[in-house]
């Protein structure tokens, strides 16, 4: 079964700083890997995907992941935050068609 | 598009009393997703149908649940009889056939609230 670990269940940043989430995955072939994003009483959406077509992903609001095989993560991160990042964030790992998705990470932005 | 429906986004009752969550995917998707979230457990994938078909529904908790999907327009999740455990934000999904990395759209979700 394919899952992933994100590192740090709450990150709190300043405004203007740059965001870093940890995820790591665990995976018995190459794995599809997406980031999803969650503001408060909203549904999910999709910030980035890992199709294999490049190891440095750039996704929507300016962020972006890198896959690294060798350290099995897929870490995301945007150089400069804004109030409006603030949300929780889901590492996600396809199983198939279904998505197995981390326990999040809540992040604060601090002006 | 208006994107993946859910119904009731608010729903409030006694233990006891039986619970249905609907949902309307993405007019042209042909696979739909359950999937509940709670503090305890996160994000949990409840069944998924393709083409209506029930495909997997090893995560629905117990029988207590059930789904459905009549028609390619609209899905039910019921659930009886309720408990507060079951208290939780459910959420539907859908996406359509193909490559792995094609989008899955969410739904606003559901929140239950069972007393």
């Amino acid at each position: 079964a394919q899952s992933v670990t994100q590192l740090d269940s709450h990150v709190s940043v300043s405004e203007g700083t740059p965001v870093l989430l940890r995820c790591n995955y665990s995976s018995s072939y190459s794995p599809s890997l997406f980031w999803y994003v969650q503001h408060p009483n909203k549904g999910l959406q999709l910030l980035l995907k890992y199709t294999s077509a490049a190891t440095l992903v750039k996704g929507i609001n300016g962020f972006e992941a890198e896959f690294k095989k060798s350290e099995t993560s897929f870490h995301l991160t945007k150089p400069s935050a804004h109030m409006s990042d603030a949300a929780e964030y889901f590492c996600v790992v396809s199983e198939g068609y279904a998505l197995n998705f981390g326990k999040g990470t809540s992040l604060l932005v601090t002006p | 598009d208006a994107g993946v429906i859910q119904s009731p986004r608010h729903e409030v009752t006694e233990m006891g009393q039986e619970v249905t969550l609907r949902c309307k995917p993405i007019s042209g998707h042909d696979y739909l997703f359950w999937y509940r979230q709670t503090m305890m457990r996160g994000l949990e994938l409840l069944i998924y149908f393709n083409n209506n078909v029930p495909i997997d529904d090893s995560g629905m908790p117990e029988d207590r649940f059930s789904a459905k999907m009549p028609n390619a327009s609209f899905s039910t999740l019921k659930i009886q009889p309720s408990e507060p455990r079951d208290s939780a934000v459910y959420f539907c999904a859908s996406r359509v056939s193909g490559i792995i990395t094609d989008t899955q759209y969410f739904g606003p979700g559901t929140r239950l609230t069972v007393l």
